[in-house]
């Protein structure tokens, strides 16, 4: 049982450029949220899902897209890097919606934007 | 914005010794979570304690809630270098449809 897994751990963008930061979970959760993390600033949800299908905005989802194909994955979609997205993402999970829910945190990506 | 927000921002005391966090926040809630982070880790889920509940207890942990204040403590007893880390209050935001918003936290350091 992995829980929340995250890859890539860490990376390195230029301007500019696209990427897809990638979860997974194995827990059958049907809800899952990506936050950043900045100094100071604590977590700020971007986006959230409720299950497959169905994902919706959260508070900072500018520049960010996200999909739920599966229960399982929950990518993230950077479309054109920016040096205000170097950060750490978060991806988390809970059974049913986080509020009411304990939600399990993978390791992180951090990423920086040259 | 953020819904919780911890004080004091960072705590240094010797292990063995009690440490307590605050946590206030704006809007009635349902549930209020606290969470752990060690350095370079994703958080841990600690303890969630309900609106209808005045203290909970887990292990080292004590976990107060006054809604009447809106606010909330977390203290940790006989505290161990072990506990160092960053410790962050969480609570349903309306506006998200009842997703976790996360206060900045409050950075705990035990020295041995």
């Amino acid at each position: 049982n992995a829980g929340v897994t995250q890859t890539p751990k860490f990376q390195v963008l230029k301007t500019g450029q696209s990427m897809t930061l990638q979860c997974a979970q194995d827990m059958n959760h049907e809800y899952m949220s990506w936050y950043r993390q900045d100094p100071g600033m604590g977590l700020r949800l971007i986006h959230y899902s409720v299950g497959a299908g169905i994902t919706d905005q959260g508070e900072v989802p500018n520049g960010y897209n996200v999909s739920r194909s599966t229960t399982e994955d929950f990518p993230l979609r950077l479309l054109s890097a920016a040096p205000s997205q170097t950060s750490v993402y978060f991806c988390a999970s809970s059974l049913m919606a986080g509020g009411y829910q304990p939600q399990h945190f993978g390791d992180g990506t951090r990423l920086s934007i040259l | 914005s953020q819904q919780g927000e911890e004080d004091p921002q960072a705590l240094s005391i010797q292990e063995g010794e009690n440490a307590t966090m605050n946590c206030s926040y704006k809007t009635s809630i349902n549930n209020l979570q606290w969470y752990r982070q060690n350095s370079g880790r994703g958080l841990v889920h600690l303890i969630l304690i309900r609106s209808n509940e005045r203290e909970k207890h887990s292990g080292r942990l004590r976990v107060t809630l006054d809604t009447s204040k809106k606010s909330s403590s977390l203290l940790i007893t006989a505290s161990r270098a072990a506990d160092t880390a960053s410790y962050f209050c969480a609570t349903p935001n309306f506006e998200y449809g009842n997703k976790l918003v996360f206060g900045a936290g409050t950075i705990l350091r035990v020295k041995s």
